[in-house]
């Protein structure tokens, strides 16, 4: 069983379309997280929720939302993309924060 | 704000030997946990190797090591014996420690993008 997964693990789509990413955990996990992974491979948190609370929140755009529907989801809406959201996104998990549990990533193609 | 520097854009070392990567951090923190990832091809984040900065002791897993200097805010990884399968990228990672609950976030380096050659 995939401890952390992700759906889908590609997303090609049109600029401006509105897209979600999907993501599971089945570790009972309290806290998610999602990590944007940028085209030279440079790696930065976007927002991480503990028990459905949003804990952090980075710079991100509007256009980027987070929800949290119960503890074992955190799913990535995004509106009105834009090329230079394409991107490799991460979601991962954790129970005590010095190891988190990653899904094998979402590569995002914005044409 | 915490940063973490990776100086080695690439490496490349010969099947069977050693070959260390080196990072640097800046922090005013004093309690913080350090990582390295190994990132292969099939883009999977796979945690190597985890220092908690109060231990003195250097971590070691089977041909992973670290050499972590608190003072001189360095944290390097040594790769004995290397082996095909070790081609990845490896990203250096620090974590606050939390005081209380909550949670807190990974900030990676660059990356350094090791092959190992037959």
């Amino acid at each position: 069983d995939t401890a952390v997964s992700q759906t889908p693990k590609y997303l090609v789509t049109q600029m401006g379309n509105d897209k979600s990413i999907k993501c599971e955990q089945n570790l009972g996990h309290d806290t998610m997280y999602w990590y944007k992974q940028d085209s030279k491979k440079f790696l930065k948190i976007m927002f991480s929720y503990n028990n459905k609370e949003l804990i952090i929140n980075e710079t991100v755009p509007n256009r980027f939302s987070p929800k949290s529907p119960d503890k074992a989801h955190l799913n990535l809406h995004i509106n009105s993309l834009e090329l230079g959201d394409s991107a490799v996104y991460f979601c991962a998990s954790s129970r005590t924060v010095e190891k988190l549990f990653f899904g094998s990533g979402t590569q995002l193609s914005v044409l | 704000a915490q940063t973490v520097t990776q100086s080695q854009p690439e490496m490349s070392v010969q099947e069977a030997e050693t070959v260390t990567l080196s990072c640097t951090y800046d922090t005013s923190e004093n309690n913080y946990y350090l990582f390295w990832y190994k990132q292969p091809p099939s883009r999977q984040m796979i945690l190597v190797i985890r220092q908690e900065a109060y231990k003195q002791q250097n971590a070691t897993e089977n041909r992973f090591s670290v050499n972590f200097q608190k003072a001189a805010k360095s944290f390097s990884l040594k790769i004995s014996d290397s082996q095909l399968g070790d081609t990845a990228m490896y990203f250096c990672a620090f974590m606050r420690t939390l005081t209380q609950g909550g949670s807190e976030k990974l900030v990676f380096g660059k990356g350094t993008k090791l092959t190992v050659n037959p």
